[in-house]
């Protein structure tokens, strides 16, 4: 049982524009949500976060949006640059703090020129 | 910036034989680290809760006897993959909580291939 869906595999997006990946949750205990990034053969980086008393969250060129009546949650790149290739974790978790997190299948972005 | 450090990154064995990759907080002090596999194209799949000093915590379906964890210390947690099989051949990351700050770092993994 996937609780944790990322139904976009692959994005490709030019550079200057914005990326948006997607991320859709089932289990409603789910409190906080962080965005990971990872290039091949390396653990993922942490992006950014959002708690659910939140709807948005912004931090730099990122910026998380979160509907929790929809159980769906966005992460914006602008403007996206060929280093943000990547495949793009979303994960959930129960408490405030960063714990065992539910992964989802990555979407994987490519920037091109 | 907080580092977790795994080892070795690749590693490739016979079948039959155990694996031992070590997860290591180099600058903070974690009571708790997670043991996560990946599969190509999927998602990181929680396999275990490593707890210092105690016994680790397995996800459903993950066999303790077969993927032994030991949390010795406040910097070090090691995943032992006894027995090898061609199918245990996966990528395996390690996450550690700074007990400090609460903030979750991850290992670069370590890429296990089993002939």
């Amino acid at each position: 049982d996937q609780q944790v869906k990322q139904n976009s595999p692959s994005l490709s997006v030019q550079e200057g524009r914005i990326s948006i990946l997607n991320c859709d949750y089932t289990n409603s205990m789910f409190d906080y949500f962080l965005w990971y990034k990872k290039y091949p053969a390396e653990g993922p980086t942490f992006l950014i976060s959002i708690s659910s008393i939140k709807d948005k969250n912004e931090d730099g060129r990122f910026t998380v949006f979160l509907n929790k009546s929809a159980k769906h949650l966005s992460l914006h790149i602008v403007p996206s640059q060929p280093g943000d290739s990547a495949v793009y974790f979303c994960a959930a978790t129960y408490t405030g703090t960063a714990s065992k997190l539910t992964f989802g299948t990555g979407t994987r972005l490519q920037v091109t020129l | 910036g907080a580092v977790v450090s795994q080892h070795p990154s690749r590693v490739i064995c016979k079948s039959g034989t155990s694996v031992k990759i070590e997860c290591r907080s180099l600058d903070f002090q974690a009571t708790t680290m997670f043991w996560y596999r990946q599969f190509p194209k999927q998602s990181l799949m929680l396999m275990a809760t490593s707890n210092e000093g105690s016994k680790a915590t397995y996800e459903q379906g993950v066999e303790k006897d077969k993927f032994l964890i030991n949390h010795a210390s406040l910097t070090l947690s090691t995943l032992t993959v006894t027995s090898a099989h061609p199918e245990d051949s996966s990528f395996y990351i390690c996450s550690a909580r700074d007990q400090g700050h609460g903030e979750l770092f991850f290992g670069e993994g370590s890429r296990l291939t089993v002939l």
